[in-house]
This record gives C-alpha cells, structure tokens and sequence, in this order.
C-alpha cells in the first residue's frame, strides 16, 4: 500500500542550482498536486494537473516547472533554485474533484 | 519534524475532554470540505469530509459542521486523546475546480 511516494525525502541546494522532486501514485488517480508548505501559510497549491499529459498553474507557480508525462508520475522542477524556496514541499493526487486528496509524506527543500 | 506553522493558533485541551476546532472558508462557490491531521513529520491525513448539501456529517469520534450562511466550518473531536496532538487544516474545493485551498491551520495540544 504505497499511496503516493515523494523522492527525495530531505535536500540541500545551493542557489541557482536546479532540481526536480519526484512524485509518484500508485492509485490509478487522475489528478494529482504539488503544495507547498510554509510556517503560518499552510498549504498553497502550485501547480496540479488533471490527467496524463496535462499541467495548470496553481497560486504559486513562479519558479517552478512540471511535467506529467506517465499519470502515474508528477515532476516538480527547480530550474534555479532560490532561497525563498526553502520549504516543504507535499504532493497530492485524487481521483476526481470533490473527493479526498491523498498526500505523500514530503520534501523538505532547503536552499542556502 | 516539519515546518508546521511556528505561528499557528493553538488550542489546549485537557485529555477525554471533547474538541473544537474552528474554520472560515473563503469562497462561497465551495462544495466540498475536508478535514485533514497533520502530525510532525508527515504529510497531512484525511479525517472526514463534508458536502455542501449536508450540515453535519459523522465519524468515529469526530463530527464536521458545515454552516453555509456564515461561510464556517468545524471539527469536533469526541474524549480527546493523546494521539489527536497534531496540527488540523480545513479544505474547500470550490464548484467547478479541481483546487483544494486550504486554512492555515489549528494546533491540538492534549494534555494528560
């Protein structure tokens, strides 16, 4: 009963380094999200995406890039990271809207 | 443990006491909520959902109340227990989308 997996689980980036955080659900979901998650803030979505193939900006998209080419997998990239995105970074999928979101168990991104 | 909200609002109850947890939505177009647990080091776990049709909704232990005319939403934890310490996130999705938004969330202390 994996659910949905996050890789890695802790990073350390120096600035303008580029990384890309894994998502993957073995639940057959169509949807699936990337939050993050900042002391105060609660959870702000980033991007998401709504089937194979497909990407949508959230409310915080400035920075981040993803791609969902296998349903089963959603990609979070950092093309040059910045410090202003040390956070934790949480992965969601569900299988359709108006049910529960499933959550992987997170990221936490430092970058110094 | 994660960044979890160095700011959040707390709320202390004595164990076996009963909980309240409080939640203003922002969208009046929600109609979906969810409840969510977040314990240190995790990623958030759901608790009980609620659909705008319905006032009330029951689980074990728990209670949502949903009141539409206020745009407020509650959690109610019946004889608290130690391992309900966590940190509670309210969620809308509003009609029509496929966004969870979240609350910033509440901090359960049980204390024996």
């Amino acid at each position: 009963n994996a659910g949905v997996t996050q890789t890695p689980k802790f990073r350390v980036l120096k600035t303008g380094q580029s990384m890309t955080l894994l998502c993957a659900q073995d639940m057959n979901h169509e949807y699936m999200y990337w939050y993050r998650q900042d002391p105060g803030m609660g959870l702000r979505l980033i991007h998401y995406s709504v089937g194979e193939g497909t990407t949508a900006k959230g409310e915080v998209p400035d920075g981040y890039n993803v791609s969902r080419l296998k349903k089963q997998n959603f990609l979070l990239g950092l093309e040059s990271a910045a410090p202003s995105q040390t956070s934790v970074y949480f992965c969601a999928s569900s299988s359709r809207p108006n049910t529960e979101a499933f959550f992987g168990q997170g990221t936490r991104l430092t970058v110094v | 443990g994660e960044s979890v909200g160095l700011h959040l609002p707390t709320l202390s109850v004595q164990e076996g006491d009963n909980s309240i947890i409080n939640c203003a939505y922002s969208n009046s177009a929600s109609d979906y909520f969810i409840w969510y647990k977040q314990e240190s080091g995790k990623g958030p776990q759901f608790i009980i959902d609620i659909r705008s049709n319905m006032d009330k909704r029951q689980g074990q232990r728990v209670t949502v109340l949903l009141n539409k005319t206020v745009k407020h939403l509650s959690l109610q934890i019946a004889a608290t227990q130690p391992g309900d310490s966590a940190v509670y996130f309210c969620a809308e999705n509003p009609s029509g989308t496929y966004k969870y938004i979240f609350g910033t969330g509440t901090r359960l202390k049980v204390l024996a």
